[in-house]
């Protein structure tokens, strides 16, 4: 198993165009994180999935993000209309889910957005 | 709502000084503590994993403990080496409905030189 994956390493976009990232979890792991991180900073939660279910969705996750998780498997994380305040590092994570022992979260080298 | 902060920002040591990071916490109702390390450009590891009710973890050359009345947790490297060098996070997870979601701290950049 190589890990959680993320596709693109980098994207670099102009203000108004419209961006997904992919994010590949570990296989058997029925959970999935998204966290966005500015420079300097922690990560912040944006949502999660059970299996194909979202379960929470943060208050920073405007109408203009989008996630999905089909079959359990891969996620997505659209943004539209990008603007610059959306360049971050946009992080993924996986767990095996709930329970002692399972709830350990492994994260992948996250999608680098640069809105210009 | 959580709020975690970790002192100091920044921290720079000789190869070889045992050293402490500090992380608190607002909300001491959490399920379980976390620490991470995030090497430049590079996504998260986690180091140690510590349960509510638990008071301490150890790993090799790190400890990490957990006083969860008074809102504070502590990682302990001893006999540092270049290579620890990188930010280090601690993040908690309140559990409950909120099971899963972590709320982190803005890390403690480390940097050890020879």
């Amino acid at each position: 198993d190589t890990g959680v994956s993320q596709n693109p390493r980098h994207k670099i976009t102009k203000r108004g165009q419209n961006v997904t990232f992919r994010c590949d979890p570990i296989s058997e792991h029925n959970r999935l994180y998204w966290y966005r991180q500015t420079l300097g900073q922690g990560p912040e939660f944006l949502t999660y999935f059970q299996n194909e279910a979202q379960l929470e969705k943060s208050r920073l996750l405007s109408d203009r993000f989008s996630a999905e998780r089909p079959k359990g498997s891969f996620s997505t994380l659209e943004i539209q209309r990008t603007e610059q305040g959306d360049s971050a590092m946009y992080l993924c994570a996986s767990s095996l889910g709930s329970g002692f022992g399972k709830n350990i979260q492994y994260f992948g080298a996250g999608t680098r957005l640069s809105v210009l | 709502k959580q709020e975690v902060t970790q002192i100091p920002a920044a921290l720079s040591v000789p190869e070889g000084e045992n050293l402490v990071l500090n992380c608190s916490f607002t909300d001491s109702a959490i399920y379980n503590l976390q620490w991470f390390r995030q090497d430049p450009g590079k996504g998260l590891t986690s180091l140690l994993l510590i349960q509510s009710s638990q008071r301490e973890q150890t790993s090799g050359r790190l400890n990490a403990s957990l006083d969860k009345s008074s809102g504070r947790s502590t990682l302990y490297i001893a006999a540092s080496q270049p290579g620890d060098s990188a930010t280090y996070l601690c993040a908690v997870d309140a559990g409950g409905t909120s099971y899963g979601k972590l709320t982190f701290g803005q890390g403690t950049i480390l940097t050890v030189h020879p």
